[in-house]
């Protein structure tokens, strides 16, 4: 079957570096998104990975490397914003979505 | 201000009865979707439309339907609703279908079936 395994909870301290890892078992591959859900609102896209590498975007940053089925989002200069689950989703060889069941990221002051 | 609204954003409704969630976009995008989100689990896609006048299944189709007349509208209803379709539902559209786009989400629709 199809699988994308990331972390249930984290936590990290304000202005520091967390990394949340995504790993993800497919039938194909052709892309995987990052998206942001503070509680009680709607995803956010940050970042979308189709090519081994890393992709920097301000603070947020996402790496792929597709023969080892891993990703990870890393948030520098960590927020109290920050807060929210980081949800991983993988597009198949069918081009359907694959969501993970999300990490929330708690930031302490 | 240009995005995704939908309707009713909170709702109880008695099992048995029947609801329709609506969804309306206006940044003419082709492809809609229609997701539920529960605790633990990831985002579960239930219907699917690439283009005004097509509909597709998702993954967890069963009670549930659909309707593309047009691009700009695509209401979720339910026939029967029965307790374990208590869930957040999020309406979500694409430019393009396909799923190789970035996704823009509607806030949400939170439903309790007693």
């Amino acid at each position: 079957g199809q699988n994308i395994d990331q972390p249930t909870e984290m936590t990290a301290t304000e202005g520091a570096i967390v990394q949340i890892n995504c790993t993800y078992q497919t039938s194909g591959f052709n892309g995987l998104f990052w998206y942001q859900q503070h509680a009680g609102e709607a995803p956010t896209f940050l970042s979308y990975n189709v090519l081994d590498g890393l992709e920097e975007k301000g603070r947020f940053s996402s790496f792929l490397s597709r023969s080892k089925g891993y990703s990870y989002l890393l948030l520098k200069e960590l927020q109290m914003k920050d807060s929210a689950s980081y949800l991983c989703a993988v597009t198949d060889s069918n081009y359907q979505l694959i969501w993970g069941a999300g990490t929330k990221l708690i930031i302490k002051p | 201000i240009a995005g995704i609204t939908q309707a009713p954003t909170s709702q109880i409704l008695a099992a048995g009865r029947r609801m329709t969630l609506r969804c309306t976009q206006d940044m003419r995008h082709n492809a809609m979707y229609w997701y539920r989100q529960d605790l633990g689990l990831g985002l579960r896609l239930i219907h699917y439309s690439n283009t005004a006048g097509t509909t597709g299944k998702g993954e967890v189709p069963d009670g549930y339907s659909v309707s593309r007349a047009n691009t700009d509208d695509f209401p979720l209803t339910l026939a029967s609703a029965v307790p374990s379709q208590t869930s957040v539902y999020f309406c979500a559209s694409s430019p393009t279908g396909g799923d190789t786009g970035e996704l823009f989400f509607g806030e949400g629709s939170r439903l309790t079936v007693l």
